[in-house]
Order: structure tokens, then sequence, then C-alpha cells
């Protein structure tokens, strides 16, 4: 069974701080999704990122895959209150159907 | 396009009774998945489809039956409903790229007393 941990698994930080969101696993993936669910709504896809290395960026959200292709972070710069909410990671291992999803960081950004 | 819909978007069964929770899409995925997320636990795989006539059981299947009725359609019955069925029931449906990326529906919301 392929685990996904997400760390921390809570926080509640001020606006205009920084962040960062870990997600690590001892598996190997094809590739790795970032999801934001708001409250009362389903996830979002955020962002893929599907090679070593890969740095990629979405306003003020920057993604990172690890070189071994077994764990991501997400960084959040200058954080707002409109980025309240949980985000989920979830990896494929090549020619799955089913995605492993991590439990999720739950953020709350306070005005 | 609507992406993917979910009804009802409330439920409130009492223990015993039946009820289907229905999804549909309207973007031509080939690749349908019911989860259920309850606090602390995350999402958690109930049934898929990987293409129209192919249903698998995911992590947690005791207790439903799915329906791939056709590409669009794909619904989740709970033939008697617990208690611990209570949860938030969501439906996705996968992009037809190499990536599992997959598409939400709004949820619906669950209580079995």
């Amino acid at each position: 069974t392929q685990l996904l941990e997400q760390s921390p698994q809570f926080l509640s930080i001020q606006e205009g701080e920084n962040l960062t969101v870990y997600c690590n696993s001892s598996s190997v993936f094809s590739s790795l999704q970032w999801y934001r669910q708001e409250p009362g709504e389903g996830p979002v896809l955020l962002v893929t990122v599907v090679t070593g290395g890969e740095v990629k960026k979405l306003k003020r959200l920057t993604f990172q895959f690890g070189d071994a292709r077994k764990d991501s972070s997400l960084h959040i710069t200058a954080a707002q209150p409109g980025d309240t909410g949980l985000y989920l990671c979830a990896g494929e291992a090549g020619g799955s159907y089913i995605p492993t999803f991590g439990r999720g960081t739950s953020l709350i950004v306070h005005p | 396009n609507a992406g993917v819909t979910q009804t009802p978007k409330f439920q409130v069964l009492k223990t015993g009774q039946s009820m289907t929770l229905q999804c549909a899409q309207d973007m031509n995925h080939n690749s349908m998945y019911w989860y259920r997320q309850d606090p602390g636990m995350g999402l958690r795989l109930i049934y898929y489809s990987a293409s129209e006539g192919t249903t698998d059981k995911g992590e947690v299947p005791n207790g439903y039956n799915v329906s791939r009725l056709n590409k669009r359609e794909f619904s989740l019955r709970l033939e008697s409903a617990a208690p611990s069925q209570t949860s938030v029931y969501f439906c996705a449906s996968r992009s037809g790229g190499n990536y599992n990326e997959q598409f939400f529906g709004p949820g619906t919301r669950l209580t079995v007393l």
C-alpha cells in the first residue's frame, strides 16, 4: 500500500506570513497532484508535477517535486485569507487508475 | 460545462433506509470514482469505474454498491444505511491525459441517525 504523509496537519497563521506544506512517501510516483478544498466544496486541482526536481509556480504558490519523485512541497508566500482551506496531495503510480491521497493540511489565514 | 454534478447535496436517513447518490459528468471522461471524506481520515476510495461497463472496489466498499449507467453517470447506493456511513461523499472523474488529474463534484453530506 502506498502512503502519502502530509505535514503539518494543521496550520494557523497571520496574513502576510509564509508557509510550507510537505507531502512525503517511501514510494515513487509518476506524477503528483496538489488540490485545494474550501469548506463545503469538493477539492479543486491546483497543479500536477511529473519530473523529479520540477518546480511550478502559481502566483504566490510554489510547488516542488523531489528529485526521487517520492516527496513534494507547497510553499505559499505572503499568505492571504483567501488561501484558507484544506490542501491535499495525491500521487499516482505509473499505469494506475487509483490515486493515493494524503490526509491533508488544514490552513487558516487570519486577517 | 457543468463539470461534475452530484445530487442530493444534503440527506438525512434513518438506520436501515436505502438511498442512491447520483453523479454525472459532462467532460467525456472515461473513469469515475466515489470517495468518502471523514475528519482526520482524508479521502477514501469506495468504488471506481475505469471505463463504461466496468466497476471495481476501492479501499472501503462494504455497505455500498455502484452502477455505471453510461459514460456520463455513476451512482452510489446504500442498501441499508448505518450510522458509520455518516460522511461527506464525493464523486470525481479522471481526465483523459497521462496523469491522474481528478475533477470533483460539490459533495453530498449524508447523516444516518
